[in-house]
């Protein structure tokens, strides 16, 4: 049974901190790695993608991928209350459904 | 491009009536799926296809049908609706060539089973 495991949160930060959320996964050959994010009555969108080991960045948002570790993380920097959402960890493994974790809630506190 | 779209938006159904929730995307994804989230949870795949023709169960497909008849459209059947299918449904699509790609979502259906 493939897991995605997260810290379910909330994780509470001020805004302009760094928030890092956080997420580990059970299937050693998982190739792709995608960070969600759902507001509230709302359906997920599409943060990041990661498929390499190291760090992605894009505008406030960087992902990191340790394989050996089975770890991937989401940092956000400069955290805006808009930034205040549930973020999903999916990972996905040849042709099979990506499999997603339950979310971290975040809560940017102005 | 309107991506994924699904209706209805909103439904509220009676116990044991029957419903068909629709779902197309126009991306020419050859991946579709269903997933339903409950309040404060996370997401549950029910159903999915890897192309017109072909489905299979996820994790919880007990209570629902689905066709896929073609590259577009991948509606799920609820059949006797029950009071535990009352949720939100979403529909998402991808493309795999070997390895399934980014999910694209639609905004959801909001189901309520009384």
């Amino acid at each position: 049974q493939k897991e995605v495991e997260q810290n379910s949160g909330p994780l509470s930060v001020p805004e302009g901190a760094i928030a890092s959320l956080n997420c580990t996964y059970s299937d050693r050959v998982s190739q792709s790695f995608f960070w969600y994010r759902q507001y509230s009555g709302k359906s997920p969108e599409l943060i990041m993608s990661i498929y390499s080991n190291g760090d992605k960045e894009d505008g406030r948002f960087t992902a990191q991928l340790n394989k050996a570790s089975q770890y991937v993380s989401l940092l956000i920097r400069d955290s805006q209350p808009s930034d205040s959402a549930t973020y999903l960890c999916a990972v996905g493994s040849g042709n099979t459904p990506l499999v997603f974790g339950k979310g971290t809630r975040l809560s940017v506190i102005a | 491009n309107a991506g994924v779209t699904q209706t209805p938006k909103f439904r509220i159904l009676k116990i044991g009536q029957s419903m068909t929730l629709q779902c197309t995307q126009d991306m020419n994804h050859n991946y579709m799926y269903w997933y339903r989230q409950d309040p404060g949870m996370g997401l549950k795949l029910i159903y999915y296809s890897v192309g017109a023709g072909i489905t299979d169960k996820g994790e919880v497909p007990n209570g629902y049908n689905v066709s896929r008849s073609t590259t577009e459209d991948f509606p799920l059947r609820l059949e006797l609706a029950a009071p535990s299918q009352t949720s939100v449904y979403f529909c998402a699509s991808s493309y795999s060539t070997g390895t399934v790609d980014t999910q694209y979502f639609g905004p959801g259906t909001r189901l309520t089973v009384l």
